[in-house]
């Protein structure tokens, strides 16, 4: 069975920090890895994606994530983080061969103080 | 707008009653999801369509859900005899291709059901 974890509920950062957001994840063969955000009463909306070739995966809004296989981790990062940039966030795995849903973390909220 | 629409946007009932929840999905996307979002929680699968077919059905809760999918469109999501328990945020999503792809999700606003 494939699985996601995203170990903090909640992290805070200053405005201009730099982020990362933490997931790991298991799947039984190469895995499809996603990042989704979402904001107050909205739907989620796609950020990046990793599905082969380089580890770095560059996004919206300036948001990147690195696919660590060795680690089986796919951590969100940014360089320097925006006010505007508080929200839930929601890492997802699918197997990248033969048939499988995405399967979602429980999501980490992210806080960005001025 | 192009987007993913989800009707209603919010829907109040009293337990033991039907609900109809509408998802009409991007345009030209073959597959359709329906998830089920509780407070502080993932997202939950529900059930997957391609065309008008749906080939899993594996997440719905209970026989009181179900689903169906019409024209390669819109899909309507019906949970009969409701119960306290179902309250939730109902997400609709569609994307290009097949569940085999790599093609993202695209998601509505949802549908938040509260049941009294």
């Amino acid at each position: 069975a494939q699985s996601v974890a995203q170990p903090e509920d909640q992290v805070n950062v200053a405005e201009g920090n730099p982020l990362t957001v933490k997931c790991t994840y298991s799947v039984s063969g190469n895995p499809y890895l996603f990042w989704y955000v979402q904001y107050p009463n909205r739907g989620l909306q796609f950020l990046l994606k990793y599905i082969t070739g380089d580890n770095l995966v560059k996004g919206s809004y300036g948001f990147e994530a690195e696919f660590n296989k060795s680690q089986t981790s796919f951590h969100l990062k940014k360089p320097s983080a925006l006010v505007s940039d508080s929200a839930l966030y929601f890492c997802a795995v699918r197997e990248g061969s033969g048939y499988s849903t995405l399967t979602f973390g429980k999501g980490t909220m992210l806080l960005v103080s001025p | 707008g192009a987007g993913v629409s989800q009707s209603p946007s919010n829907k109040v009932t009293e337990k033991g009653k039907d609900v109809e929840l509408r998802c009409d999905p991007i345009s030209g996307h073959t597959a359709l999801y329906w998830y089920r979002q509780r407070l502080g929680q993932g997202l939950e699968f529900l059930i997957y369509f391609q065309g008008n077919s749906a080939p899993d059905k594996s997440g719905l809760p209970s026989d009181r859900f179900s689903a169906e999918r019409t024209g390669e469109s819109v899909s309507t999501l019906t949970i009969q005899r409701t119960q306290q328990e179902d309250s939730a945020v109902y997400l609709c999503a569609s994307s290009f291709g097949d569940n085999y792809s790599n093609q993202p999700q695209h998601f509505g606003d949802g549908t938040r059901l509260s049941i009294l």
